[in-house]
Parts: C-alpha cells; structure tokens; sequence
C-alpha cells in the first residue's frame, strides 16, 4: 500500500522560513495535502495541490511537487511562535475517491 | 457550518465497558472517514463510508470494534468491550470532493 515519510522534528528561529518535506511511494498519487495539528486539536486542512502542478501558493504558504521523486515540501516563510505545531502530509490517489494516507508528521518548533 | 462535530472529548472508562463515540458531519458531504491517533502508530484509517455505506472497515483492528452510519448526519463508533490498548484519540472526518475535514477528536483513556 501507499507509504508516506516525513522527517519527525524541524525546529527554526521566528522569521526563518521552515521547509518541511514528505516523500511518498504511490505514482498514482492524484491529491497530496498538508494539515496542521496543534496540541489538543483535530487536524486542520492548510493545503492542498493536484498532481498536475508542480507549485500552489497561499500567502505564506508555499507547496512544491516534484512527481518524478515522489517529493512533496511546504515552505512557511516568515516563520511564527503560533506556527509550531505538527504537520502532517497526505496523500490520496484515484481521483481522489479514496481515504488519505498520513505521514507520521512533523513537530515544527519555533524559537524566539 | 459548524464543522465535524465529536462527542465527546474525552472518555474515561474501566476495561470491559461499551464504549461509543459519536460524529455529525458537514452537511452535503458524502464521505465519513473513522481515524485512530497514537503516538506509536500515528494516524490510523480505521473504517470510511460512502453515502452511508461502508466502504472498507478493514482497518479495524479486531471484532471489538463496530462502526454504523444510521443516516447521512451521523456515525457512531463503539468498542465493546474496550481494553486498556485501545486508548487513542479518536478522529471523525468527513469530505465532499477533494477537501477533508476533521473533527476534534475524541480522547479515549481505558484503564
């Protein structure tokens, strides 16, 4: 089945730009996703890019695909103290009709 | 909308009780997803429907385990009888297209 990888810790100092990266198994990955976890809460969607691009923009978030590795990154730039948290990356295939498939995410943590 | 909607937060139960947790989806979407968090496993895919149907359940971990989805507002997950292992979080989530969102979770503690 799929597998997706994440590195499990990431810290950086406030206003550093953090990049956290996944790699995951699947070609056929049509959907690829990154969601935030802070302590104590569910999982909140930040992001989202399909499989024909290759970068998706959302203010400080930037999200880069590169298929032919199987590698997907989320830049944060001007990185925040509310922005440690963990991030999970998942992905989904078959047009999107199936569940996501979660990396083990994450742990960003910022310094001041 | 209010979002996915978990009850309850936490659950604290002795080994061998029933126990049921509860999810209200968004309204209109199709999926409901069961999810299992644990710091050793991650995030697990337990059991998912499609309009109410269920899908695949073969993500639950043993007969112990049920889940129904009565209708397209509700689902309720329900372990009987709950040993301590089974302590988690618990998540809901539901989609339409190609946004999933989730619950808050529900924290299980079986002692």
């Amino acid at each position: 089945g799929e597998d997706v990888e994440q590195s499990l810790f990431l810290s950086v100092r406030e206003g550093d730009s953090s990049v956290i990266n996944c790699t995951y198994t699947d070609s056929s990955s049509t959907y690829l996703y990154w969601y935030k976890q802070e302590p104590g809460a569910g999982l909140q969607l930040l992001t989202y890019i399909f499989s024909n691009m290759d970068m998706k923009q959302d203010q400080r978030l930037t999200v880069l695909l590169n298929k032919k590795d199987k590698h997907l990154s989320l830049r944060i730039a001007d990185t925040q103290t509310g922005d440690s948290a963990i991030y999970f990356c998942a992905v989904s295939f078959n047009s999107g009709n199936t569940p996501l498939v979660f990396g083990k995410g994450t742990r960003l943590s910022v310094i001041a | 909308d209010a979002g996915v909607i978990q009850s309850p937060r936490h659950e604290v139960t002795e080994m061998g009780q029933e126990v049921t947790l509860r999810c209200k989806p968004i309204s209109g979407h199709d999926y409901l997803f069961w999810y299992r968090q644990t710091m050793m496993r991650g995030l697990e895919l337990l059991i998912y429907f499609n309009n109410n149907v269920p899908i695949d359940d073969s993500g639950m971990p043993e007969d112990r385990f049920s889940a129904k989805m009565p209708n397209a507002s509700f689902s309720t997950l329900k372990i009987q009888p709950s040993e301590p292992r089974d302590s988690a979080v618990y998540f809901c989530a539901s989609r339409r297209a190609t946004e999933a969102f989730f619950g808050q979770g529900t924290r299980l503690t079986v002692v």
